[in-house]
């Protein structure tokens, strides 16, 4: 099976623009997270979809929001982009039937924001 | 509440000589626990998990890890450090509520090999 893919690989943006990421999951997984990594942070939960709801959510800003669509891909939206955002953003899918599923990751996208 | 501290940010051995990453956990309920590894510009890679199964894991490129419930640890072990296990290790903890798991990351380690 193929694993998760995320696109872009690599994005730079400015201050102020907005941003869209696309993650594809396993085939057959319904779940998809999105994290947060960045050097000072580490690595933090954003959302997670489910069946194109969002099932989950971290303790994020409202300028981060995402949406999955009937074939189990998702995107993250991230608005008003702050230097901050500069980070690598990794999606997950999982089967989403239980609670020790195993979350599979993507490569991410490395967003840089000058 | 759920938590994990990974007790060392970063660890250096030999080639060919044990690997030990410790961590420690903090949940409610009896929790799942996994740890990924990371390599540089790479995204993450399930070494193993725990899910109230046995207490002693082994997962892929000799790993294991021990769960320790009266210790609250879930230490990474390897008998015998290879130059491409360099990279960055994380203890993972899941809550266990159906429909309502996230994962909580330890801050990392990151493990440096010595030719």
């Amino acid at each position: 099976k193929a694993g998760v893919t995320q696109t872009p690989r690599y994005l730079i943006k400015t201050r102020g623009q907005q941003v869209t990421l696309s993650c594809s999951p396993i085939s057959g997984h319904r779940s998809v997270s999105w994290y947060q990594q960045t050097p000072g942070q580490g690595l933090q939960f954003l959302f997670e979809y489910f069946s194109e709801t969002q099932r989950n959510k971290g303790n994020f800003p409202g300028r981060f929001s995402g949406r999955q669509f009937s074939n189990s891909r998702s995107e993250m939206n991230v608005s008003t982009l702050e230097l901050g955002d500069s980070a690598l953003y990794l999606c997950a899918s999982r089967l989403g039937q239980g609670e020790s599923d195993t979350q599979y990751f993507g490569p991410g996208t490395r967003l840089t924001v000058l | 509440a759920q938590s994990v501290t990974q007790l060392d940010s970063h660890v250096s051995v030999s080639e060919g000589t044990p690997v030990l990453l410790r961590c420690n956990y903090s949940s409610s309920y009896s929790p799942s626990l996994f740890w990924y590894v990371q390599h540089p510009n790479k995204g993450l890679q399930l070494l193993l998990k725990y899910t109230s199964a046995a207490t002693l894991v082994k997962g892929i490129n000799g790993f294991e890890a021990e769960f320790k419930k009266s210790e609250t640890s879930f230490h990474l072990t390897k008998p015998s450090a290879h130059m491409s296990d360099a990279a960055e290790y994380f203890c993972v903890v899941s809550a266990p509520n159906f429909g309502n798991e996230k994962l909580t990351f330890g801050t990392g380690t990151r493990l440096t090999i010595i030719p």
